[in-house]
């Protein structure tokens, strides 16, 4: 069975500082990969998404960027951090673009800029 | 990029009762998928219906779909404290990525 594994679970961090955020997908190979954020009792923002290692698709102009080291590894990177990252970050996959395919997420990962 | 949005943003009802909730979307759509997300965890796929079907059952979850309306709900029966979380209708665009409204967010009252 596949699993989803998103790490750290939390995360404090001060502005300015830098931002690692890493997702493994197991049980599976060539996965789509996404990056979401949740702000507090909002809706999903799609960042970035992945068809394969290297390649990146930004949705939403930002100090974060993404990248695909390999085929079931998507990391989620900033330089600096500002306020206005904090949220809660969400790695998912799926099988592809076809009709009807579920999109499984991880648990998430709750960051604060102080 | 079309979402979906839910409606009603909150809704608190009382252990046993129904729970319903709609989403509305603005262009032709092949497939829409509802999940579900207990506070501070990721969401879980709940239920998938085509375009070519008008309902669907998963246990106590109820979907319909309305094409010509442009419009699904999702109808949850004798609903229980454990029902409590957020529901997200998502809506695929295309050859990207799953897009979901802001949710509604459901409290079940024991």
């Amino acid at each position: 069975s596949q699993t989803i594994h998103q790490w750290p679970a939390t995360l404090v961090q001060p502005v300015g500082s830098p931002l690692s955020l890493e997702c493994t997908v197991e049980g599976t190979s060539n996965p789509n990969l996404y990056w979401y954020r949740q702000a507090a009792g909002r809706g999903l923002q799609l960042l970035f998404y992945s068809v394969g290692i290297g390649q990146i698709s930004s949705e939403v102009p930002q100090n974060l960027s993404a990248s695909r080291p390999q085929d079931r590894q998507f990391i989620l990177s900033s330089k600096k951090l500002l306020l206005s990252d904090s949220g809660f970050y969400l790695c998912a996959w799926t099988r592809g673009f076809e009709l009807g395919n579920t999109i499984y997420f991880g648990e998430g990962s709750w960051l604060t800029v102080v | 990029s079309q979402q979906g949005e839910e409606d009603p943003q909150a809704l608190s009802i009382q252990e046993g009762e129904n729970a319903t909730m709609n989403c509305s979307y603005k262009t032709s759509i092949n497939n829409l998928q509802w999940y579900r997300q207990n506070s501070g965890r990721g969401l879980v796929h709940l239920i998938l219906i085509r375009s070519n079907e008008r309902e669907k059952h998963s246990g106590r979850l109820r979907v319909t779909l309305d094409t010509s309306k442009k419009s699904s709900s999702l109808l949850i029966t004798a609903s229980r404290a454990a029902d409590t979380a957020s529901y997200f209708c998502a809506i695929p665009p295309g050859r990207r990525a799953l897009t979901f409204g802001s949710g509604t967010r459901l409290q079940v009252q024991p």
